[in-house]
């Protein structure tokens, strides 16, 4: 059963500063995703990585994915206000009775000035 | 843009009905997917399709059903709601391999 974990689940911090949120999963998965979510919202695509190594940025965030570690890491550079929402990743599982993805229970991130 | 539109933003129920929600998507996408999103456990698959009048059980698909007569409509289906459904339910469609595309969400409420 794949499983996916990120840590931490709540950070506050402040504009200007840098920081990870990782993300693992426990089976093999050949795809990563990561999602926005602002409150009362719906999720909205960040990232997909496909491929160990995978690397994608996207203006202050970016996105790493090691298949080999099962660890995929979104890094803020510079934070500002408005990156403030919950981060959820997601892990592409296949076969076992149904395909779909199994999501991280989201790291609610709040950046204050 | 692709549009996952559900067809209520809120809905009150009460216990025992039978309670449709509806998901309809605007890409020809094959794949979609029903999601029930709880505090402190994320989001949960409930049932997924990648095919008209096809679909597959998610990690807990008890006391829903789901319905897929056309590509684009997605429906939902709590057969007999009770409170323990009181949740927000997250539609999504996607291409193979492609990233799943939200809908709003519905915020059902089972009284």
């Amino acid at each position: 059963e794949l499983k996916v974990e990120q840590n931490p689940l709540f950070l506050s911090m402040q504009e200007g500063k840098n920081y990870t949120i990782y993300c693992n999963y426990s089976t093999t998965s050949d795809r990563l995703y990561w999602y926005r979510q602002d409150p009362g919202k719906s999720l909205e695509s960040l990232f997909v990585l496909l491929s160990n190594g995978a690397v994608k940025q996207e203006g202050r965030l970016m996105a790493s994915l090691d298949t080999k570690a099962r660890l995929s890491t979104l890094h803020i550079t510079a934070a500002v206000h408005d990156l403030s929402a919950t981060y959820f990743c997601a892990a592409y599982r296949t076969g076992g009775g149904a395909d779909g993805l199994t999501f991280g229970k989201g790291t609610h991130l709040i950046i204050q000035p | 843009d692709v549009k996952v539109t559900q067809s209520s933003r809120y809905l009150v129920k009460r216990t025992g009905e039978k309670v449709f929600l509806e998901c309809v998507q605007d890409m020809d996408h094959e794949n979609m997917f029903w999601y029930r999103q709880d505090p402190g456990l994320g989001l949960r698959l409930i049932y997924f399709s990648y095919d008209v009048k096809m679909k597959e059980k998610g990690d807990i698909p008890e006391g829903y059903s789901v319905s897929r007569e056309k590509k684009e409509r997605f429906s939902l289906i709590l057969e007999s709601a009770s409170t323990n459904q009181t949740s927000m339910y997250l539609c999504a469609s996607s291409l193979w391999g492609g990233p799943q595309h939200f809908g709003d969400g519905t915020r059902l409420s089972i009284l």
